[in-house]
């Protein structure tokens, strides 16, 4: 059972215009979620995050949204940017401190973004 | 900057053999954990480990063993390699300092078992 779905294994996107990445979750003890970026033969590196007590959390190009509710987030990306084509994983982990006492992170299985020039 | 360095970008190993990956990281952290990534199925979580000679098994532990002997050293032991452990191995480690921190990863190794 997957706890972290991201439901579109690809998208392409125009250059310029916006990319909309989505990702649901099941567990509703996750409180922190997170996405990163992979490269092909590379590790993934972190891009932006947010905690369950926001509903949005913008970094420059990138923005987080959070519906609790819905138990749904997505990755805005605007412009995007050839260089932006790469493989998005989202990820959930639950605070120590909820009592789920594991630091893991639980990842999507990614969506591969392609933004042609 | 944070730097987790895994030992070797590439190997090639024979099926039987036993096969160590090693990983650095150079930021004190506590938390440490090994994933595989495969096309389809994302990065799964194989072990991980939130201090020295403290293990925790993640969702495929199943053929492997990892060793934490020093606190910024996490190494993933293939006891026996078999052809379906060919994978895209990642290393990453995170900081228990703040609650639900992010976690950074090395660049990879990337397995084949032949």
């Amino acid at each position: 059972d997957q706890q972290v779905k991201q439901n579109s294994p690809s998208l392409s996107v125009q250059e310029g215009r916006i990319s909309i990445l989505n990702c649901d979750y099941t567990n509703s003890m996750f409180d922190y979620f997170l996405w990163y970026k992979k490269y092909p033969a590379e590790g993934p590196t972190f891009l932006i995050s947010i905690s369950s007590i926001k509903d949005k959390n913008e970094d420059g190009r990138f923005t987080v949204f959070l519906n609790k509710s819905a138990k749904h987030l997505s990755l805005h990306i605007v412009p995007s940017q050839p260089g932006d084509s790469a493989v998005y994983f989202c990820a959930a982990s639950a605070s120590p401190y909820s009592g789920a006492g594991s630091y893991q992170l639980t990842f999507g299985k990614g969506t591969k973004l392609s933004v042609i020039p | 900057d944070v730097k987790v360095t895994q030992s070797s970008r590439y190997l090639v190993k024979r099926t039987g053999e036993k096969v160590f990956l090693e990983c650095v990281q150079d930021m004190d952290h506590e938390n440490m954990f090994w994933y595989r990534q495969d096309p389809g199925l994302g990065l799964r979580l194989i072990y991980f480990s939130y201090d020295v000679k403290m293990k925790e098994k993640g969702d495929i532990p199943e053929g492997y063993s990892v060793s934490r002997e020093k606190k910024e050293r996490f190494s993933l032991i293939l006891e026996s390699a078999s052809t379906n452990q060919t994978s895209m191995y990642l290393c990453a480690s995170s900081s228990m300092d703040r609650l639900n921190t992010e976690a950074f990863f090395g660049q990879g190794t990337r397995l084949t078992v032949v």
